[in-house]
Parts: C-alpha cells; sequence; structure tokens
C-alpha cells in the first residue's frame, strides 16, 4: 500500500518563526489532506491540495503530485499553532484517507 | 466546527463490555468513515458507509462492526473490549465516494478508555 512519511516527527519553534513541514508519499494519489490536531484532539481541516499552492493566512501548503511530495508553510508562528501536524493521502480506492504518522510543533512564548 | 457531531465524547468502560459510537455527518454528506487513533498504530482507516451500504474495509477487528443508517447516521460497535482498544475514534463525513474523492470532514472524537 501506500505510505506515507513526514518529517521532521518533532519541532520546537520560538513564536514568530517560520517552518516547513514536509510530507513524502510513494505512489500516485488522487488527493491530499492537511489537518492540525490540537491539544485537545480535535481534527482541524487545513488544505484539500491536490497539487499546486493554496494561502490561508499564514499557512500555505504547495503539493508537487509528479514528485510525490508537499510542503505546509507555517509564517509567524503562533502558540496557537502548536499541536501535531498530519498529512493524508487518498489511497483507497474508495477514498479513505491514509495518515502519516505527523509532525509535533511546540511554539514557545 | 465541521459539522460532524460525535457523541459520546468520552467513554470509560470495563474489558469484555460492549459499546457503541454514535456519528452524525454533515448536512448532506452520503459517506462516513471511521478511523482509530492509538498511540502505536497512529490514525487507521476502519471503514466506510455510503448511503447505507458498507464501500470499504480497513483495518477493522472482527469485534467491531459498524451500519449506517436511512437518516444517514452511522454507530461503531465494539463488543468484547480489551484493553488494546483504549483509542480515540473518529468519524469523518464526504459527499461522495470512490474515484471521486471529496473533502473528508471529522468529528470531535470519541475517546475510549477500556479498563
Amino acid at each position: 500500500g501506500i505510505q506515507v512519511e513526514q518529517s521532521p516527527p518533532d519541532l520546537i519553534l520560538q513564536e514568530g518563526a517560520n517552518s516547513t513541514l514536509r510530507c513524502n508519499f510513494s505512489d500516485s494519489v488522487n488527493n491530499l489532506q492537511w489537518f492540525h490536531q490540537n491539544p485537545w484532539g480535535q481534527l482541524i481541516n487545513l488544505f484539500y491540495i491536490p497539487s499546486g499552492t493554496k494561502q490561508n493566512g499564514r499557512l500555505s501548503a504547495t503539493t508537487v503530485a509528479t514528485e510525490r511530495y508537499s510542503l505546509l508553510y507555517i509564517s509567524s508562528s503562533q502558540t496557537t499553532d502548536s499541536g501535531v501536524y498530519f498529512c493524508a493521502v487518498y489511497g483507497g480506492s474508495q477514498g479513505n484517507l491514509i495518515f502519516g504518522k505527523g509532525t509535533k510543533l511546540s511554539v514557545k512564548p | 466546527d465541521s459539522g460532524v457531531t460525535q457523541t459520546p465524547k468520552h467513554l470509560i468502560t470495563a474489558t469484555g463490555q460492549r459499546v457503541t459510537l454514535r456519528c452524525s455527518p454533515r448536512s448532506g454528506d452520503l459517506s462516513v468513515y471511521w478511523y482509530q487513533q492509538s498511540l502505536d498504530q497512529g490514525l487507521q482507516f476502519l471503514i466506510q458507509y455510503y448511503n447505507g451500504e458498507e464501500r470499504a474495509k480497513g483495518n477493522i477487528l472482527e469485534r467491531f462492526s459498524a451500519q449506517q443508517f436511512p437518516d444517514l447516521h452511522s454507530e461503531l460497535n465494539l463488543s468484547s473490549l480489551e484493553l488494546g482498544d483504549s483509542a480515540l475514534y473518529f468519524c469523518a463525513s464526504s459527499v461522495t465516494s470512490g474515484r471521486r474523492v471529496d473533502t473528508q470532514y471529522f468529528g470531535p472524537g470519541t475517546r475510549l478508555t477500556v479498563l
């Protein structure tokens, strides 16, 4: 099956810093989503991004499907950005998501 | 708020027991997906229903079963519970199923603790 690898596994930042999270996947995928899991466990949709670049405030994402990777950029990080960021690809024939192991982000004040 | 609701938020039970988790999808969504998040296995797909019919199965144990009702809400039944079943169970919904994939929206999850 499709493998999804995220890096780095852990990231500690000072408030105001920028960061880039990477997601590599092993095969062609129909689509890709980025999520933020907050400290309360809630999974929040960030981007649905099959290819190209999207931006939403301080966050942006780029997917290069032909090279099988996606990047999530966080600029001017805030303490509320802390949590785990997951990349998930649509690998099943019925559209179920296959998740990476996540990047745990800690933003210090 | 994703529009997907799950009840209960927390559930504490004993080994050997049976529990039912409930999910209501977003208005208009026909597909419901169940996922399990545990410390050792990460986030894993369990099962999917589309308009009342089972469409796909993932790593779902035989002790677990699910169904989707005519009003499109879904229930995940977990029986003969073991300590290792303790996890966060998510329900997600989307408009379609199959090759045309759409954004999946996740509910807040049910945290199950088996003692």
